[in-house]
């Protein structure tokens, strides 16, 4: 596709219940990230792929969060027993070179 | 750890009015730094980019400029529009070229 596609774009889950969001970078695109913004604050980094490898996963807020690109292509993260303050905008980005990045539209999860 | 900070934090102004908004960063080593619009509901889009070995950048009323070693980045908006109404966000790239951290934000109105 011309962007980096995610979906769902929302999604209302139960607390307790697992999630997944899906991020399809734009094709060829080494770098991926993903972010986490909460309302009316700035994006916080979660974690970062070259690849397929996952080379910084600093920013995961908990051991309920995992992320993974195993092709080096499509990323999936996945949120697992979600709280309440789980709820917030998930943002993937990708980059062939650190000069630009772009940004999805982002998944908007809603836990309740 | 690199933190960014966005002054003001929210801005209202009458149409025609040139701006500026700023950001500061506490490490200058960074690769980059970016400048991206945020509108409610939508992902980022970049504005500019200033490369670390850079000054400034310009794109049409848009004027970003960087003093590295002050940490130090602002952006100029000039004779403001209704349309300009959004949220911008600062983000220095890390020399890594695999962190992008970004400010709070500034959060403009531009009345007709």
């Amino acid at each position: 596709g011309a962007g980096v596609s995610q979906s769902p774009r929302y999604k209302v889950a139960k607390r307790g219940q697992d999630v997944a969001l899906r991020c399809d970078p734009i094709s060829g695109h080494v770098s991926l990230f993903w972010y986490q913004q909460a309302l009316g604050q700035g994006p916080e980094f979660l974690t970062y792929f070259q690849n397929e490898a996952q080379l910084d996963k600093s920013g995961l807020p908990s051991d309920r969060f995992f992320a993974e690109r195993p092709e080096g292509s499509v990323s999936t993260l996945k949120i697992q027993r979600t709280q309440q303050e789980d709820s917030a905008v998930y943002l993937c980005a990708s980059t062939p070179d650190s000069y630009t990045i772009y940004f999805g539209e982002g998944s908007w999860l809603t836990v309740v | 750890k690199q933190e960014v900070t966005q002054i003001p934090a929210a801005l209202s102004v009458p149409e025609g009015e040139n701006l500026v908004l700023n950001c500061s960063f506490t490490d200058s080593a960074i690769y980059n730094l970016q400048w991206f619009r945020q509108d409610p509901g939508k992902g980022l889009t970049s504005l500019l980019l200033i490369q670390s070995s850079q000054r400034e950048q310009t794109s049409g009323r848009l004027n970003a400029s960087l003093d590295k070693s002050s940490g130090r980045s602002t952006l100029y908006i000039a004779a403001s529009q209704p349309g300009d109404s959004a949220t911008y966000l600062c983000a220095p790239f890390n020399n890594a070229g695999n962190m992008l951290t970004f400010g709070g934000g500034t959060r403009l109105m531009v009345k007709p």
